[in-house]
C-alpha cells in the first residue's frame, strides 16, 4: 500500500462552520505534511509533522489547525475560513523527515480536498 | 533562500519530437532536486530524484551545479506524456519541499 488517502474529495463551507480535513496512511511514515494548492499556483507547505509533533509551521493562520492524532492519521481543523482560503489541500508522507543529503525520502501525495468556502 | 525557476509555463511539442522542460534552482547549500508530475485528475507523484540517476517513463535529468539547471528531458515525447510537470528542491537538513510554479506539457497527435 503506497497511498496517502484524504477525505473528503470536496467539501463547501461558510465561513461561520467547523470543518475538518481526514489523510491517512499505512505505510509506516513518520513525517507527515499538509500543503495547500491554489488553481494553477505549486503547492505551498503548510505544516509538517515528524513523529506526531509539529515540526514546522509556515506561519499559517490559526483559523487552520493541524492535529496528529498517531502516526497513521493527520487532520486539518477548519474554523471561520475565508473565501480566498479555497483551494486544493493536500497531504502528503514519507518515510521520515530528511536525515542526512542523499536519503531523498520520497514524499508521497494524497489527491486531495477541493475545498470551497462560500 | 531557494528558489526553483521553470521558465516555461506552457510547452507543445508533438508525438514523437525530444522534449525538454527547463528547471533552474538558486541555494547556496547541496540541494537535493526532484520532478514531480500531475496527470489530469490524478495525484502529484515523484517522477525523478536526482540521487537516484535514473531513468522513469523515459525521461531523465541531470543535476548541473555549474548552470544550478536540473532540466528534464525525453527524446520521444509520447501523448500519455500530457501532463503538468512541477520541479522541486529541498535543501540540506530541512524537510520542507519548494516547488517552481510547474510547467504544462501537452504533446500533441
Amino acid at each position: 500500500d503506497t497511498e496517502v488517502t484524504q477525505t473528503p474529495k470536496h467539501l463547501v463551507m461558510g465561513m461561520t462552520n467547523k470543518k475538518s480535513l481526514k489523510c491517512e496512511q499505512h505505510m509506516g511514515h513518520r513525517a507527515m505534511y499538509w500543503y495547500k494548492q491554489k488553481a494553477k499556483k505549486p503547492p505551498e507547505l503548510m505544516f509538517v509533522y515528524s513523529y506526531e509533533k509539529l515540526s514546522i509551521n509556515e506561519s499559517v493562520p490559526s483559523r487552520f489547525s493541524p492535529e496528529c492524532p498517531n502516526s497513521s492519521l493527520l487532520n486539518l481543523h477548519l474554523h471561520a475560513l475565508q473565501p480566498e482560503d479555497s483551494a486544493l489541500y493536500l497531504c502528503a508522507s514519507s518515510q521520515e523527515i530528511w536525515t542526512g543529503f542523499g536519503r531523498g525520502n520520497t514524499i508521497y501525495f494524497g489527491e486531495g480536498s477541493w475545498l470551497t468556502v462560500v | 533562500a531557494q528558489r526553483v525557476t521553470q521558465p516555461e509555463k506552457l510547452l507543445s511539442v508533438f508525438k514523437g519530437a525530444p522534449v525538454e522542460l527547463k528547471c533552474n534552482y538558486s541555494y547556496s547549500g547541496s540541494p537535493e532536486l526532484f520532478w514531480y508530475v500531475q496527470y489530469s485528475r490524478q495525484r502529484l507523484q515523484l517522477l525523478l530524484r536526482h540521487i537516484s540517476r535514473e531513468s522513469i517513463k523515459g525521461f531523465t535529468a541531470d543535476l548541473n551545479k555549474g548552470e544550478t539547471s536540473f532540466h528534464l528531458k525525453k527524446p520521444f515525447a509520447q501523448e500519455e506524456d500530457s501532463a503538468m510537470y512541477y520541479c522541486a528542491l529541498r535543501q540540506g537538513g530541512s524537510e520542507k519541499l519548494v516547488f517552481g510554479k510547474g510547467t504544462k506539457l501537452t504533446v500533441n497527435p
